[in-house]
């Protein structure tokens, strides 16, 4: 079990820039969740996936995010023309079905 | 809306104590999840303890327990013998919705514990 794996772990970027970031979930887990996580804060929920259908996404997923799991596998999250609020820690988690979710390291991302 | 609160920002204990995070919610669900997770600094975050709602019994595993009062809509977690390494922010959790989806986190508790 080699556990969530986000890459990368630190991206710094100019405001207007585009990033994406990748998560790949334990092998066998079927659901996919992105968060995001302000400094002092707990994690917002912004987007699941059910295998590579996404099930629901939160109204902080404005038009400048987009998430995919193309293959129900790993998920890719990006971010089109940054901005300094979208300066937080990105969290990437999974589970089977209902059950746990663990969560990975997470992609801290600094816009400057 | 559904909501968690946790009214502690900051905690301090010492090795060998017991301390209490405290978390309440609101849902208009009847049947759910409840959960705590464990983030220690620059660390990810792992799951503690949870307790199924319609569990009367409350939830323990090693030191950690929890004091699970549905109609007061309380969930509070019981840390026994604290130890240096329990030094972390921890977040009080519920779904959103039916078990699997998205979680609804506090604010957190950051706990430190000295020797």
């Amino acid at each position: 079990d080699t556990g969530v794996s986000q890459n990368p772990r630190h991206k710094i970027t100019k405001r207007g820039q585009n990033v994406t970031f990748r998560c790949d979930p334990i092998s066998e887990h079927n659901r996919l969740y992105w968060y995001r996580q302000t400094l002092g804060q707990g994690p917002e929920f912004l987007t699941y996936f059910q295998n590579e259908a996404q099930l629901e996404k939160s109204r902080l997923l404005s038009d400048r995010f987009s998430a995919e799991r193309p293959k129900g596998s790993f998920s890719t999250l990006e971010i089109q023309r940054t901005e300094q609020g979208d300066s937080a820690m990105y969290l990437c988690a999974s589970s089977l079905y209902g059950n746990e979710q663990f969560f990975g390291p997470g992609t801290r991302l600094t816009v400057l | 809306a559904q909501t968690v609160t946790q009214s502690q920002p900051e905690m301090s204990v010492q090795e060998a104590e017991t301390v209490t995070l405290s978390c309440t919610y609101d849902t208009s669900e009847s049947n759910y999840y409840l959960f705590w997770y464990k983030q220690p600094p620059s660390r990810q975050m792992i799951l503690v303890i949870r307790q199924e709602a319609y569990k009367q019994q409350n939830a323990t595993e090693n030191r950690f327990s929890v004091n699970f009062q549905k109609a007061a809509k309380s969930f509070s977690l019981k840390i026994s013998d604290s130890q240096l390494g329990d030094t972390a922010m921890y977040f009080c959790a519920f779904p959103s919705g039916q078990a699997g989806t998205a979680l609804i986190f506090g604010k957190g508790t950051t706990l430190s514990v000295s020797s």
